[in-house]
């Protein structure tokens, strides 16, 4: 059971737009800045979004994080075949003092 | 360009011992905090263990305390982690991690993996 919860799949049509939720609690979303991770199939994560809300250079700006209390949330709008991948938020929680992640979303498209 | 290079993953045996290593270059090892990622076959990510950078200490989760140490050569830009009393439950892919930050493991920069199999 991870400590970030995050629904298990998600799916949109070409061109749509969507969300995937990251829920969390005070010891760690709440407090703690939080990073998205895209991850394809057998090959390393790269980093999407960090600090809530900031694109790396080289990330498309169809891709949008925001935070809210306890939650986030990773937005991808347009969506593209190309966006099919596996999506992991993290962030630090202070009471395991770890670095802890979401359970993923796998992103159909 | 940040670049980070597993090695040491293969086979050993239930209780049995294996060290990795990670080769940085392309940044200032030393200012750095680092990490230890794994994923088991099918299943999602799962933090290990990090290392503060400037020789600082160091953070491990609940399923490897006292079994894995994380340590780090500066000289050598080199992290390591020692994995000790393996258990079937560690096989999985071994992601060497850059933080984007010298005290705490935010994660911005991954390598390509090595593969751990623990079986008898």
């Amino acid at each position: 059971q991870s400590v970030l919860t995050q629904p298990p799949s998600a799916s949109g049509t070409p061109g749509q737009r969507v969300t995937i939720s990251c829920s969390g609690s005070n010891s760690n979303i709440g407090g703690n800045f939080v990073y998205w991770y895209q991850q394809f199939p057998g090959t390393a994560p790269k980093l999407l979004i960090y600090r809530n809300n900031q694109r790396p250079s080289g990330v498309p700006d169809r891709f949008s994080g925001s935070k809210s209390g306890t939650s986030a949330s990773l937005a991808i709008s347009g969506l593209r075949s190309g966006d099919e991948a596996d999506y992991y938020c993290a962030t630090w929680d202070d009471s395991l003092s770890g670095w802890v992640f979401g359970g993923g979303t796998k992103l159909t498209v | 360009e940040v670049q980070l290079l597993e090695s040491g993953g293969g086979l050993a045996q239930p209780g049995g011992s294996l060290r990795l290593s990670c080769t940085a270059s392309g940044f200032a090892f030393s200012s750095y905090a680092m990490s230890w990622v794994r994923q088991a076959p099918g299943e999602g990510l799962e933090w290990v263990s990090g290392i503060k950078g400037g020789g600082g200490g160091t953070y491990y989760g609940g399923s490897v305390k006292g079994r894995f140490t994380i340590y780090r050569d500066d000289s050598k830009d080199t992290l390591f982690l020692q994995m000790n009393s393996l258990r079937a439950a560690d096989t999985g892919i071994y992601y060497c991690a850059k933080a984007d930050r010298i005290d705490y493991p935010h994660i911005e920069s991954w390598g390509q993996g090595t593969l751990v199999t623990v079986s008898s």
